[in-house]
C-alpha cells in the first residue's frame, strides 16, 4: 500500500512570506500531481511531474519531483490570500492490466493572511 | 467543453436510506473514478470504472457500487447509510492511465 505524508498539515502566513510543502512516500510513483482545493469544491489539477528531478513552474508556484520519483515538494514565492487553500499531492503507480493506482497524500491546509 | 460534472450538489438523507450520485466524465475521458473525502482530509479512492466494469477497488464495503453506461457516464450507490458516510464525494475523470480531472463534488449528509 502506497502512502503520501504530507507535511506541514497546517501553515498560516502573512501575505508576501514564502512556503514550501513535502509531499514523502517510501514508494516509487510513475508520476505525482498536484492539486488545490477550495471548500466545498473539487480539487484543481496544478501540475504532473513524471521524471525524477524534473522541475516545473508555474507563476509564483515551483514544483519538484525527486530524483528516485518517491517524494516531492511545492515551494510558493510571495503568498497571496488567493493561494488560500487545501494542497494536495497525488501518486499514480501503473498496474499490470494497464491502469493506475492512485493515492493521495495527507493534505497541507494553507492560510494565507493579508 | 464541459469539465467534469456531478448531481446533486448537496443531498441530505437518514440513516439506512440509500442514495445516488451522478457523474458525466469529461469529454473525451473513458474512465471514472470516485472518492470519498472528510472535512480537511485528502480524497480516499473507492472504485474506479472503466469499460463499464469496475477495474479497481479501494477499502470499502459492499454498500458501495457503482456501474459505468455506454455513454461513460457513471452512478455511484450507498445503501443502508450511516453517520460516517457524510463526506463530499468526488468523481474525476481520465483518459486510461492520464491525469485524473475532479468535478465539484456532491456534499452528502447523513442524519
Amino acid at each position: 500500500t502506497q502512502l503520501l505524508e504530507q507535511s506541514p498539515q497546517f501553515l498560516s502566513i502573512q501575505e508576501g512570506e514564502n512556503l514550501t510543502v513535502y509531499c514523502n512516500s517510501s514508494s516509487v510513483f510513475s508520476s505525482l500531481q498536484w492539486y488545490r482545493q477550495e471548500p466545498g469544491e473539487g480539487p484543481v489539477l496544478l501540475v504532473t511531474v513524471v521524471t525524477g528531478g524534473e522541475v516545473k513552474k508555474l507563476k509564483r508556484l515551483t514544483f519538484q519531483f525527486g530524483d528516485a520519483r518517491k517524494d516531492s515538494s511545492l515551494h510558493i514565492t510571495a503568498a497571496q490570500p488567493g493561494d488560500t487553500g487545501l494542497y494536495l499531492c497525488a501518486g499514480a503507480v501503473f498496474r499490470a492490466g494497464g491502469y493506475q493506482k492512485v493515492t493521495f497524500g495527507t493534505g497541507t491546509k494553507l492560510q494565507v493572511i493579508p | 467543453d464541459a469539465g467534469v460534472t456531478q448531481s446533486p450538489t448537496h443531498l441530505i438523507k437518514t440513516r439506512g436510506q440509500q442514495v445516488t450520485l451522478r457523474c458525466s466524465p469529461k469529454s473525451g475521458h473513458d474512465t471514472v473514478s470516485w472518492y470519498q473525502q472528510a472535512l480537511g482530509q485528502g480524497p480516499q479512492f473507492i472504485f474506479q470504472y472503466y469499460e463499464e466494469e469496475e477495474r479497481q477497488r479501494g477499502n470499502f464495503p459492499d454498500r458501495f457500487s457503482g456501474h459505468q453506461f455506454p455513454n461513460y457516464s457513471s452512478e455511484l450507490n450507498v445503501n443502508a447509510l450511516l453517520l460516517g458516510d457524510s463526506a463530499l464525494y468526488l468523481c474525476a475523470s481520465s483518459l486510461t492511465t492520464d491525469t485524473q480531472y475532479f468535478g465539484p463534488g456532491t456534499r452528502l449528509t447523513v442524519l
